[in-house]
């Protein structure tokens, strides 16, 4: 267990439908990231956070994507209208410097 | 496509044996590389990482080396358990740059008892 915490761990939705995923990072980290990653692939960059601010976002991050972290602490991962594929697994990292650290990951399946 | 991304390169080593998997990164300017082991449904998880002002760092068990020339990188194993079985990916980075870690395609390995 790295510390860093995703919820949940797994999310079935329609298509259409909007769904939420939380990040809790490990709680000295300022740093968050959010990673799309499909069957058979590495993990892809979507966004990064230091402490509030959204300081990168990834041409795979869509309107339809909106990441939050409003107090520096938590992050949330919002998919409005989702398309099937968006069907992934959605990781989530922290670190305080260069080392970065991953959750268990929201896998996320779209019918 | 996405049938291309399901044949990942594969390595299967005999427990005990030593493996030694490679990685070829495509950013010259990357000055920091990452480790690591993701098993099946699980988030990818820190092994060892390495700056690029060394060619070699030790770990437990593990060692990695850099060779910035020809843009290489290798993870060695030493006396490979069954538990090592899992996907391995390199990552790199850019220290003073967006922060964002670009992953290679991966390497599974197998242990065969």
């Amino acid at each position: 267990d790295t510390g860093v915490s995703q919820d949940p761990r797994h999310k079935i939705t329609k298509r259409g439908q909007n769904v939420t995923f939380r990040c809790d990072p490990i709680s000295e980290h300022n740093r968050l990231y959010w990673y799309r990653q499909t069957l058979g692939q590495g993990p892809e960059f979507l966004t990064y956070f230091q402490n509030e601010a959204q300081l990168e976002k990834s041409r795979l991050l869509s309107d339809r994507f909106s990441a939050e972290r409003p107090k520096g602490s938590f992050s949330t991962l919002e998919i409005q209208r989702t398309e099937q594929g968006d069907s992934a697994m959605y990781l989530c990292a922290s670190s305080a410097q260069y080392e970065a650290f991953f959750g268990q990951g929201t896998r996320l399946t779209v019918v | 496509g996405e049938s291309v991304g399901l044949h990942l390169p594969t390595l299967s080593v005999q427990e005990g044996d030593n493996s030694i998997i490679n990685c070829a990164y495509s950013n010259s300017a990357s000055d920091y590389f990452i480790w690591y082991k993701q098993e099946s449904g699980k988030g990818p998880q820190f092994i060892i990482d390495i700056r690029s002002n060394m060619d070699k760092r030790q770990g437990q068990r593990v060692t990695v080396l850099l060779n910035k020339t020809v843009k290489h990188l290798s993870l060695q194993i030493a006396a490979t358990q069954p538990g090592d079985s899992a996907v391995y990916f390199c990552a790199e980075n850019i220290i003073q740059g967006a922060q964002k870690l670009v992953f290679g395609q991966g390497t599974r390995l197998t242990i065969n008892p």
